[in-house]
């Protein structure tokens, strides 16, 4: 079956304890990215991937890294996370770039004490 | 900055009603708009617009695109509770295709 599938689905972290919430696509497709969506502000673009080795900064980037070794990873790093970045977090894929049509991954619902 | 604005924020319809819900846009390059439906989790694509007037259609879901009013409409005629969601739209409005605007989204209910 054509998925994202990104893990944990829900996590509860205390400041500054780095974490990964892994991402992977299994329909070769060359564009991924991280979203993040909170009330009110809707889905805001963290960073995105145009191809392995290739990354850019999205709307929100500050307090997030991320990596695209391979094709179908592409994991979200927060080196010291603080409790504004409690949020439901989005990984999503698309064959070539942002506006093909994405599928999204089931979220990752991240709670930072 | 680019800015999407989605309206109204909420509605309540009974099933079979028809409803409309609105996407208006300011940004700088517009490219196309896509259309999401968001249930519990994850939101999936429905449509994506890139000329004005020309209407996509999925079933009881169809959408249209006025450049001229910078907008764009999603119709969903004879509701049905499962149509229940949050509905996002998004302008891509960058040249190489790489960034998405969403809206704040619309959240559907429709009671039986």
């Amino acid at each position: 079956e054509a998925q994202v599938t990104q893990n944990p689905r829900y996590l509860i972290t205390v400041t500054g304890k780095k974490l990964t919430v892994t991402c992977s696509q299994n329909m070769n497709h060359e564009y991924m990215s991280w979203y993040r969506q909170d009330p009110g502000l809707g889905l805001r673009q963290i960073y995105y991937s145009m191809n392995v080795e290739v990354t850019d900064k999205g709307d929100v980037p500050e307090g997030y890294k991320v990596s695209r070794k391979e094709k179908r990873n592409f994991p979200l790093i927060l080196e010291s996370p603080s409790p504004n970045q409690t949020s439901l977090y989005f990984c999503a894929s698309s064959p070539f770039a942002a506006n093909y049509g994405y599928t999204f991954g089931s979220g990752t619902r991240l709670t930072v004490v | 900055e680019d800015k999407v604005v989605q309206s109204p924020l909420s509605l309540v319809v009974h099933e079979g009603d028809t409803v409309t819900l609105n996407c208006s846009y300011e940004v700088t390059n517009f490219r196309s708009l896509l259309w999401y439906k968001q249930e519990k989790k994850a939101p999936t694509f429905l449509f994506m617009l890139t000329s004005s007037g020309i209407e996509k259609k999925s079933g009881r879901l169809s959408s249209i695109l006025d450049k001229k009013e910078l907008s764009s409409i999603l119709n969903i005629t004879a509701t049905q509770t499962g149509d229940s969601a949050i509905y996002l739209c998004a302008v891509d409005a960058n040249n190489a295709g790489n960034m998405l605007t969403f809206g704040g989204g619309t959240r559907l209910m429709v009671k039986p």
